[in-house]
This record gives structure tokens, C-alpha cells and sequence, in this order.
């Protein structure tokens, strides 16, 4: 079965760090771009970053950009967000995501496996 | 940053009616536009890329059509299951993808 989990979430003061997982299952890793997805509480969908498949092309939304850092671990299968200087509008659910894509169209055609989401709530 | 705008945000549909959401793009996106479906506590599914392919195992009454900065997606007879949220997003702008703010189709 394809699986994605998430882990790593958790409360965190303003300023803080947090470090969340994605452990893939399923189908090979290393064939695929991936992706962290938000929701905040009660609101829409917000891309946050991407990665292709061997690390060497990544992009964030300008709301976290310097801040997050996207990476991967093909021999484990694992997608990372490190997340620094954590704000009060960081508080979402944190879904990682597959592009359907491939090669140089990578992060092109959507994303068609979803995880369940692990929660980050950033709040004094 | 490419601007996605849905409409409406609700819209009331009886089962068995023909539901029409719409998807605007601040600039062109060219067919670049993905539909999502996203269930209270699920996590969202992809319907439709590249404008109008449907994903693997997405019924044939869900329908996108459009391009540029216009697109629509169609469900042409509305399921008990069919009731959620739905999104769509652009993937033609590297690395600023964006979803809209999502259209409630909710039971009239």
C-alpha cells in the first residue's frame, strides 16, 4: 500500500524549532518530488516546500522562505522540514504530499498521495 | 505570486444535480491547473491535472475544462460523497505554487 506518515509535530513557544518527518512507503522514493502542505486551522490548503527526487532542486513559499529548510533521505525513505523562527501563523496541519510528476517536470501535475498530517501549534 | 480565486465559496446542490465550480488565475497558468477534493479529516485527493485529465480512479463525472485564467470543474450528477471542499491549484509558476481559497459544496 502507498502510505505517507507524518511525525514530529508538537506546541512550540514563538522563535522556536521543530523538526517534522515523512516516512514513505510503498512505492520507490526516489522516483518522485515531494512536498509539505498547511492547513490552518479551519482555512485552506497553502503549499510551503518542495524537493525533487534526489534533494538537488527545492523551492518554499515566500511565507517560509529562510526560515524552512526541505530535505530528504532516499535510503531511508524520508522527507524532513526543519523548521526555525517559528510564528503564531505557523500553526496548521502539516501534510506531506507526492508530485505526480517526473524528471524535469517534477513538481508538475499535482500531488496524488496524501498523509493523514501531524499538527504544529506555535503559541506562548 | 500567481493569485488563484474560487467561486463561490458555497454552493448548495441537490444529489443527483450538476454542480459548476469555477477556478481564476491572476495571470495565465496555461493548462497548468490541478483539482483537489478534501473531506472533513481526510486529507485532500486529486482529481484532475493538466486542466482536464482525471487522476487515477476519479469517476467520470468529474470534469475540468479551461486554460489561461479561466477553468472550471464539473461534477455532472452530484453523489452523497461528492459533498466537500474543493481546490484547485497551479503548478506553471516554480517555486511559488498556489491554491485557491476552496468552493464548499454543501446538500440544498
Amino acid at each position: 500500500e502507498v502510505q505517507l506518515v507524518e511525525s514530529g509535530g508538537g506546541v512550540v513557544r514563538p522563535g522556536g524549532s521543530l523538526r517534522l518527518s515523512c516516512a514513505a512507503s510503498g512505492f520507490t522514493f526516489d522516483d518522485y518530488g515531494m512536498s509539505w502542505v498547511r492547513q490552518a486551522p479551519g482555512k485552506g490548503l497553502e503549499w510551503v516546500s518542495g524537493i525533487n527526487w534526489n534533494g538537488g532542486s527545492t523551492g518554499y513559499a515566500d511565507s517560509v522562505k529562510g526560515r524552512f529548510t526541505i530535505s530528504r533521505d532516499n535510503a531511508k525513505n524520508s522527507l524532513y522540514l526543519q523548521m526555525n523562527s517559528l510564528r503564531a501563523e505557523d500553526t496548521a496541519l502539516y501534510h506531506c504530499a507526492r508530485f505526480v510528476g517526473s524528471f524535469g517536470e517534477w513538481y508538475y501535475y499535482g500531488m496524488d498521495v496524501w498523509g493523514q498530517g501531524t499538527t504544529v501549534t506555535v503559541s506562548s | 505570486e500567481i493569485v488563484m480565486t474560487q467561486s463561490p465559496a458555497t454552493l448548495s446542490v441537490s444529489p443527483g444535480e450538476r454542480a459548476t465550480l469555477s477556478c481564476r488565475a491572476s495571470q495565465s497558468v496555461s493548462s497548468n491547473l490541478a483539482w483537489y477534493q478534501q473531506k472533513p479529516g481526510q486529507a485532500p485527493r486529486l482529481l484532475i491535472y493538466g486542466a482536464s485529465t482525471r487522476a487515477t480512479g476519479i469517476p467520470a463525472r468529474f470534469s475540468g475544462s479551461g486554460s489561461g485564467t479561466e477553468f472550471t470543474l464539473t461534477i455532472s450528477s452530484l453523489q452523497s460523497e461528492d459533498f466537500a471542499v474543493y481546490y484547485c491549484q497551479q503548478y506553471n509558476n516554480w517555486p511559488a505554487l498556489t491554491f485557491g481559497g476552496g468552493t464548499k459544496v454543501e446538500i440544498k
